[in-house]
């Protein structure tokens, strides 16, 4: 069963504008990944934060993670057209990895 | 693709043949997974393998096998292909142990069309 629940399920911006992308979870984790896919790729590793971790920063990427609320988020600032693609939280617990359903991202020009 | 192919990469079959796809590893990574994606529900785990000859169910394993004889393939088979079995099929590796906090790399993936 699904762990990780992205938010929206669609979201469509204007280059330029920052997204932000939600991921609830239900059980402890160890710690909490993003993923992107391009449009017939396979999934890229973006980003990880650990358990006791509340915020982490990679380039144009922030990602926080509230445990007490079993939630995370991944914001992307100064959208760009190569943006676009579909990302996944995935949590990492006891039985591994276990992936959301994902948020599709279209960043119009 | 972090040294990680999948083959093949596209397949068309009849209801009732075997298929296997295969996943093939450079990196010497312990861990190895077979997902499938399919609209509406993400990506679900099949089977995984945590070393040669060690493998175990994941979420959706009924109508699949696995079979890890050397630590660089690892092989998805559907022994009697079904419709409902058309799908993206994705294989991943990651290194360490359960529990560190290592990512996992994905190949290009395996589109299948069960006829």
């Amino acid at each position: 069963s699904q762990q990780g629940e992205e938010d929206p399920q669609a979201l469509s911006i204007q280059e330029g504008e920052n997204a932000t992308m939600n991921c609830s979870y239900k059980t402890s984790i160890n710690n909490l990944q993003w993923y992107r896919q391009n449009s017939g790729r396979g999934l890229v590793h973006l980003i990880l934060i650990r358990s006791n971790e509340r915020e982490k920063h990679s380039g144009r990427l922030r990602v926080t993670l509230d445990t007490s609320k079993k939630s995370s988020s991944l914001l992307i600032t100064a959208s760009r057209a190569a943006d676009t693609a579909s990302y996944f939280c995935a949590t990492d617990g006891a039985d591994g990895l276990t992936f959301g359903k994902g948020t599709h991202l279209i960043i119009q020009p | 693709d972090a040294g990680i192919t999948q083959s093949p990469r596209h397949k068309v079959t009849e209801t009732g043949t075997p298929v296997t796809l295969r996943c093939h590893q450079t990196e010497n990574h312990r861990y190895m997974y077979w997902y499938r994606q399919d609209p509406g529900h993400g990506l679900r785990l099949i089977h995984y393998s945590y070393g040669v000859k060690d493998t175990d169910k994941g979420e959706v394993s009924d109508g699949y096998s696995v079979s890890r004889s050397k630590t660089e393939d690892f092989l998805l088979t559907l022994e009697s292909a079904t419709s409902s079995q058309t799908s993206v099929y994705f294989c991943a590796i990651r290194g360490g142990q359960v529990g560190s906090y290592n990512e996992q790399f994905f190949g290009p993936g395996t589109r299948l069309t069960v006829l």
